[in-house]
């Protein structure tokens, strides 16, 4: 079975830019979540989806927003770039039926760098 | 008090020896927990999940739970250079809050020397 994709796995933008980042689990998981990891923050909740509706949101501002399709994609936007999102943004896929006990697989993740 | 915390690294073990990694989590309501390995410049990648009190061997690996205690370990036995990575405890809360949000703690740096 193939694992959780992400394009791209790379991107460098500017301050005041907006960045679209995919995510594709892996075949019947239907939650998705994202993640950002940074040095001094380590690994943090930004939201997850599960049948296209968001179920769950952690601190971040309205900036970063996400959506999640009929076929399980999804996609994350941050919208007016600071320097401070400069990340690796993973998303995990799960099953997402037992919210106890669900288990997530990660994709290989995006690096974005902000200029 | 973080939400989980591991023990401070980075941790140097020989190879062949036993390492122990510890995490600890506040809230008693979490129902499952995670062992992940990042290496340097790569993702997350599962390698055990426990969700009952007590044991859980899988090869090299075994995972421990108490939840009275709130902590939970992960021992590599057998430990080898190609284990040298960063381990992520994460937690999985309880109730409709918890969709899909691990709690990482900060990660313990092993390095196995030859």
């Amino acid at each position: 079975k193939a694992g959780v994709t992400q394009t791209p796995r790379y991107l460098i933008k500017t301050r005041g830019q907006q960045v679209t980042l995919s995510c594709s689990p892996i075949s019947g998981h239907r939650s998705v979540s994202w993640y950002q990891q940074t040095p001094g923050q380590g690994l943090q909740f930004l939201f997850e989806y599960f049948s296209e509706t968001q179920r769950n949101k952690g601190n971040f501002p309205g900036r970063f927003s996400g959506r999640q399709f009929s076929n399980s994609r999804s996609e994350m936007n941050v919208s007016t770039l600071e320097l401070g999102d400069s990340a690796l943004y993973l998303c995990a896929s799960s099953l997402g039926g037992d919210s106890s006990t669900d288990t997530q697989y990660f994709g290989p993740g995006t690096r974005l760098t902000v200029l | 008090q973080k939400e989980v915390e591991q023990n401070s690294g980075p941790l140097s073990v020989p190879e062949g020896a036993i390492a122990s990694l510890n995490c600890t989590y506040s809230d008693r309501g979490s129902q499952s927990f995670f062992w992940y390995r990042q290496y340097s410049g790569k993702s997350p990648e599962l390698i055990m999940f426990i969700y009952s009190n007590g044991d859980k061997e899988d090869g090299r690996f075994t995972a421990q739970l108490n939840k009275a205690s709130q902590y939970v370990s992960l021992l590599i036995r057998d430990s080898q250079p190609s284990d040298s990575a960063t381990y992520l405890c994460a937690v999985l809360g309880a109730g409709g809050t918890s969709y899909g949000k691990l709690t990482f703690g900060q990660g313990t740096i092993l390095t196995v020397h030859p």
